[in-house]
């Protein structure tokens, strides 16, 4: 089955800085790829997503990349600010009817 | 958009008891839902896929006994942690895909005292 691998575990930044989170994956079939959001206790905010014929997304501060040869993707947000300190995770799914594997999280803290 | 309910957000319960977490699709049907499970500072591992009408399909090493799965309509999917545990204590959250992605339940928190 499929394999997520996400770094790094944690990540601080000084606020305005930019904040790169990168993640592998191992089924080649996969084709769908979103970045969550969680904050303690909360759901997954879907922050973003790329799918398969998409080499490059971007919305506002963030960017979401995408190397299917590779099989790796990452997230960039530009001009972090405090409210970004969170947990972020990647997945990745054949299609969005299919069961989505999640990578083991990043925690991003902002520092002012 | 895609709403999906879930109940409880949270439950205590006393070891050796059963506890049932239900999710509702709101405003869509949700042939398919599936069902993670969180413990703290780690990431969400899938439990099972709920099929309406049809069995669940297992994630390997969960045990089907134990977390019953039953997806008898197009708008509910239950989980149900049989004879509960302490180390069952978790953070339990459904999910069902669709078209835009997935729409997840706010999630419940199980404690087993």
């Amino acid at each position: 089955g499929e394999n997520v691998e996400q770094h790094p575990s944690t990540l601080s930044v000084q606020e305005g800085d930019s904040a790169v989170i990168k993640c592998t994956y191992s089924d080649s079939a996969s084709n769908y790829f979103p970045w969550y959001k969680q904050e303690l206790g909360k759901r997954p905010q879907l922050i973003i997503d790329i799918r398969s014929n998409v080499g490059e997304k971007k919305d506002q501060r963030i960017a979401v990349t995408l190397n299917k040869t590779a099989k790796h993707f990452s997230l960039h947000i530009t001009e972090t600010q405090p409210e970004d300190s969170a947990v972020y995770f990647c997945a990745a799914s054949i299609s969005t009817a299919s069961k989505l594997t999640f990578g083991t999280g990043t925690r991003l803290q902002v520092m002012l | 958009g895609a709403v999906v309910s879930q109940h409880p957000s949270r439950v205590i319960c006393k070891s050796g008891t059963s506890v049932k977490i239900e999710c509702r699709s709101l405003d869509f049907q949700a042939t398919t839902m599936f069902w993670y499970r969180q413990f703290p500072k780690q990431s969400l591992m899938l439990m099972a896929t709920s099929n309406e009408g049809s069995k669940a399909t297992y994630e390997q090493g969960v045990e089907k006994d134990k977390f019953l799965i039953n997806h008898a309509s197009l708008t509910l999917s239950t989980l149900t942690v049989t004879s509960a545990h302490p180390e069952d204590s978790s953070f339990y959250i459904c999910s069902a895909g669709g078209a835009d992605g997935y729409t997840f339940g706010s999630g419940t928190r199980l404690t087993v005292v």
